[in-house]
This record gives C-alpha cells, structure tokens and sequence, in this order.
C-alpha cells in the first residue's frame, strides 16, 4: 500500500542552524504535500506545502522542495530558534483527500 | 484558514464506557474527517463523515466501535465505543475548507482509558 517514510526521527540543532527533514512517498500519484508542526498538548498546524507542479516553495525560514522522480520531498529551516521544536509531520496526497502521513520528526532546537 | 474547535481536550474514562467527541468548524467545508493519533506515532485516518448519511470507515475501523455523525456541514461527533485501554489515544478532528483544499485539524481530543 501506500507509504511515506521520513527521517530523521529526532533531531537535535542549535539555534540559529539550520534543520532539515526528508520525506520519501512510494505513490506516484501523490500531487500535494503539506508538512505539520505539532506541539505538545496540540494539534497539528499546516506550516508549508507544495503541489506536484513546483519543485520548492518558500516562506520566510521556511522552506520546502520535491523531486517527482525521485519521489522525495524536503522540510528546509533556517536560522532555527527554540519556538521551533515541535514534532514536524510530512504528508503526501493522492486523489482529493487521501492522506498519508509520515512517522514523524522530534525536532529540539537548542538555546 | 478555518478553525476546527473540539470538545472536550482531554478525558478520562473507566473501561466499557464510551465518550462522545464534538467538532464544530467555524466556515463552511467540504469533508470532515477523524484521526487517531497513538501516543508518539502518526496519524492514521479513523473515517470520513459524510453529511447526513453513514461515514466511510478506513480498514481496520468499524461502525459499531466509532460510529460517526455529521448532520450539518459543519459539525460532527465521534464516539468511542466500549473502550478499553487500548483506546487510550489522540482523537483529531480535521476538515477542507470550501475552495480550499488544504487540511486543518483541531487541537484534539486526549482520551486516556483506566
């Protein structure tokens, strides 16, 4: 069946460096790709996303990319600060609400 | 970007009893849908409510157990049937906003089952 797989599970960055979260889908006919940041205690916020037609996207330090052929797609932060910890999840749709969703990235932003 | 309200944010229940979930969204969408989410793990889709008539149930998910309810477009409830420990979970809500296909969720439901 469909699957997306994402890495790291963890991730641990000093402030100020960059972060960045891979995400590989196995549906071909997957067209969009929203990425979550989840807090504690909260439910998951969309943050960014990217449609099938464009290869990268960006808004402010956050940024993301796809490659079609390879079928993996990309969460990009730059300049981190200690607001950004959260759990990121990534997600791959196919038809008009079929989404899967990755396993997950716990990202601790250290000060 | 449409906002998903839920209720109640956290309970906790006594083995066999069940717990009815709400979810009002504040404009007009297009699906509605619930989400488990297990402690630490992903979200894994529950069914898709479907306005005045039986939601569609993903494999693995049955009526009897979560039967769903939407009976306007902007409100919907989820019930966790006959609970038992293994129920103890995350119970999100999410919906697509009209003209607007992106998905957003509530802030979730924290069931924890004795």
């Amino acid at each position: 069946g469909e699957n997306v797989e994402q890495h790291p599970s963890t991730l641990s960055v000093q402030e100020g460096d960059s972060a960045v979260i891979k995400c590989t889908y196995s549906d071909s006919a997957s067209n969009y790709f929203p990425w979550y940041k989840q807090e504690l205690g909260k439910g998951p916020q969309l943050i960014i996303d990217i449609r099938s037609n464009v290869g990268e996207k960006k808004d402010q330090r956050i940024a993301v990319t796809l490659n079609k052929t390879a079928k993996h797609f990309s969460l990009h932060i730059t300049e981190t600060q200690p607001e950004d910890s959260a759990v990121y999840f990534c997600a791959a749709r196919s038809g008009t609400y079929k989404y899967i969703f990755g396993t997950g990235t716990r990202l601790k932003v250290l000060a | 970007s449409a906002v998903i309200s839920q209720k109640p944010s956290r309970d906790i229940c006594q083995r066999g009893t069940s717990l009815t979930i709400q979810c009002q969204v504040d404009s007009q969408v297009t699906m509605m849908f619930w989400y488990r989410q297990q402690p630490g793990q992903s979200l894994t889709l529950i069914a898709t409510a479907n306005q005045g008539s039986e939601a569609t149930y993903e494999s693995g998910f049955v009526i009897d157990k979560f039967p769903i309810s939407r009976p306007n477009l902007t409100f919907s409830t989820l019930t966790v049937s006959n609970m038992s420990p293994e129920d103890s979970s995350i119970y999100l809500c999410s919906a697509t906003e009209t003209g607007v296909e992106k998905l957003f969720f509530g802030s979730g439901t924290q069931l924890s089952v004795l």
